[in-house]
């Protein structure tokens, strides 16, 4: 299978614990963007990847969020002191770098904060 | 800020039957809008983009229409499966050059009855 795969699928944690999230795009994809959605909602966009360089982040990804790219290949999403609020799916798509390119998801984390 | 509405937010058809799915947006300076589909608990699929300077894409029993003017989209699904029961999603890209962000719709929850 040569799509974009996410692990874990699920993660449960107690608030206040750090998680961190892996996501492996497909492999001649330079693009790569998290985006989370909660129930009933559609994703809303988090943060994306040119290659390893982190171009757009938006104002959701609070400061104890943070995500990578080393070597542009896979990417890591850790949130920090975890809150209940952080409750979501977190979703991971990658694309072709020309615009008109479409994205391309993964299945998801689906992150439980007790 | 651009707002993307997709009504109804749910709907159920007898199999067989042709449907058509709707997408407003509120900013149409779009680079190009994307349709989705996802599964309970799953990622999106994609499964027709259409550029700013289209009117419309067709994939097999899917037709995508965009008015950009009006800022419309529709998505025609012909001749029903109750594989088609999903959560239909669009998403679109504003024309900006650099945003590679998506704004996505809250999504047609489609139910096709056998």
């Amino acid at each position: 299978d040569t799509g974009v795969s996410q692990n874990p699928r699920h993660k449960i944690t107690k608030r206040g614990q750090n998680v961190t999230f892996r996501c492996d795009p497909i492999s001649e994809h330079n693009r790569l963007y998290w985006y989370r959605q909660t129930l009933g909602q559609g994703p809303e966009f988090l943060t994306y990847f040119q290659n390893e360089a982190q171009l757009e982040k938006s104002r959701l990804l609070s400061d104890r969020f943070s995500a990578e790219r080393p070597k542009g290949s896979f990417s890591t999403l850790e949130i920090q002191r975890t809150e209940q609020g952080d409750s979501a799916m977190y979703l991971c798509a990658s694309s072709l770098e020309q615009g008109a390119s479409p994205l391309h998801f993964g299945n998801g984390t689906r992150l439980t904060v007790t | 800020k651009q707002e993307v509405t997709q009504i109804p937010a749910a709907l159920s058809v007898p199999e067989g039957e042709n449907l058509v799915l709707n997408c407003s947006f509120t900013d149409s300076a779009i680079y190009n809008l994307q349709w989705f589909r996802q599964d309970p608990g799953k990622g999106l699929t994609s499964l027709l983009l259409i550029q700013s300077s289209q009117r419309e894409q067709t994939s097999g029993r899917l037709n995508a229409s965009l008015d950009k003017s009006s800022g419309r989209s529709t998505l025609y699904i012909a001749a029903s499966q109750p594989g088609d029961s999903a959560t239909y999603l669009c998403a679109v890209r504003r024309a900006d050059f650099g945003n590679e962000k998506l704004t996505f719709g809250t999504g047609t929850r489609l139910t096709i009855i056998p």
